[in-house]
Order: C-alpha cells, then sequence, then structure tokens
C-alpha cells in the first residue's frame, strides 16, 4: 500500500533560524495536505497542493510539491515560537479517498 | 458554531470491557474519519465513512468497530480484543471524495488499565 516517509523526526531550533521538513511518497499522488498540530492540540489543516511543481507561500512558510507529486516540502523561515508543533504531511493517491499520513516532524524553537 | 465534538475528553476503562467514543460533526460533510495517534507514530487511520450507512477499514481496523447511523455521528467502539487500547482518538470529518481538507475534533485520550 502507500506509504508516506516524513523526515526528520524530530528538530530543534533556535528561534530565526530556518526550518524544513520533507514528505516522500512511494507512489504518485493526486494532491498533498499539509497540517500543523501544537502540542496538546489537534492536526489543523495549512495548505494543498494539487499540481505537479506547485509552490505556495503562506507568510514565512513555503509548501513545495515535487514535479514527480511523489514528494513535498515545507520550509519555515526565520521561525519562531509559535511555529511549536508537529507539522504532517497527508496524501490522496490517484485511487483512494483515504489520506495517508507521514509521522509528522516535531519542532521545538526555543528563543 | 459549526465545528465537530468528540467526548470525553479523558477517557479510563478496565481492560477486558469494551467502550464507545463519540463524535458528532454539524458542518454537513459526507465524510467521517478515525485515527489513532501514539508518540512517534503520526496519525494511523482505523476507519472511515463516505456517506451514512456505509464504512470502510482503514490501516488498522482489528479490535475496533464503527457505525455511521446518522450523518452527524460516527462513533467509535473500542473492544476488548484491542491489544494496545490506550491512546489518543481523533475524528474527523471532510467533504466526499478526494482533495478536501479535514476538519478534527478535539480528540479523546483513552487510558484502559
Amino acid at each position: 500500500g502507500q506509504q508516506v516517509m516524513q523526515i526528520p523526526q524530530y528538530q530543534h531550533v533556535q528561534e530565526g533560524e530556518d526550518f524544513t521538513t520533507y514528505c516522500n511518497s512511494s507512489t504518485t499522488l493526486s494532491n498533498i495536505q499539509w497540517y500543523k498540530q501544537r502540542p496538546g492540540g489537534h492536526p489543523v489543516f495549512l495548505i494543498q497542493l494539487v499540481k505537479s511543481g506547485e509552490v505556495k507561500k503562506q507568510k514565512r512558510l513555503t509548501f513545495q510539491f515535487g514535479e514527480a507529486k511523489k514528494n513535498s516540502s515545507l520550509h519555515i523561515t526565520a521561525t519562531q515560537t509559535t511555529d511549536v508543533g508537529t507539522y504532517f504531511c497527508a496524501g490522496n493517491s490517484n485511487s483512494g479517498y483515504a489520506l495517508n499520513f507521514g509521522k509528522g516532524t516535531s519542532l521545538l524553537v526555543t528563543p | 458554531d459549526g465545528g465537530i465534538t468528540q467526548s470525553p475528553k479523558y477517557l479510563f476503562r478496565k481492560e477486558g470491557q469494551n467502550v464507545t467514543l463519540s463524535c458528532e460533526q454539524n458542518l454537513n460533510h459526507d465524510a467521517m474519519y478515525w485515527y489513532r495517534q501514539d508518540p512517534g507514530q503520526g496519525l494511523r487511520l482505523i476507519y472511515y465513512s463516505q456517506i451514512v450507512n456505509d464504512f470502510q477499514k482503514g490501516d488498522i481496523a482489528e479490535g475496533y468497530s464503527v457505525s455511521r447511523e446518522k450523518k452527524e455521528s460516527f462513533p467509535l467502539t473500542v473492544t476488548s480484543a484491542q491489544k494496545n487500547p490506550t491512546a489518543f482518538y481523533l475524528c474527523a470529518s471532510s467533504g466526499r471524495g478526494q482533495g478536501y481538507e479535514q476538519y478534527f475534533g478535539p480528540g479523546t485520550r483513552l487510558t484502559v488499565t
């Protein structure tokens, strides 16, 4: 079955440093979504990418979808303490209704 | 307010007992999902339903059961057959089909001793 791998599992940065998490699928994805879960909270949708090579920005966050639609990345520029949480990618295969979630990257930002 | 609710927030049970977790949404979503979250394991899909009276097994359905008699409700029963039931359970809903964002409830933390 489809697997979505996410690295790194943990990342600890100083406030102001950049951060990137990577997501790789064993199969081609029809779309990829990103979610953020704050400590003690529930996942909240951030964005969806659909097109090959697509890049979207939300303030300091940049999301990319690979040309082959099998990988994606989330880059945060100049992290802030409010960025703390776990970031999940999740994708649909071409035939499936259910999202397959990566295991997430937990980001810790120290001031 | 529109949203998705789960109750209770914390639940404690003795081993060997079945327990049912509640999930209700008033977002008029066709699709609903149940996930289990363990530390370092991400979100693992237990069951999902794309429409009333229909549901599909996810990756870890063994030891769990669901029903979808109403559009708004998708209760999950954790049976005594589930070997490691202690976990954080998340319910979500979305539009039907691919490409819809999922809205998550606040979760229920189940502890079985």
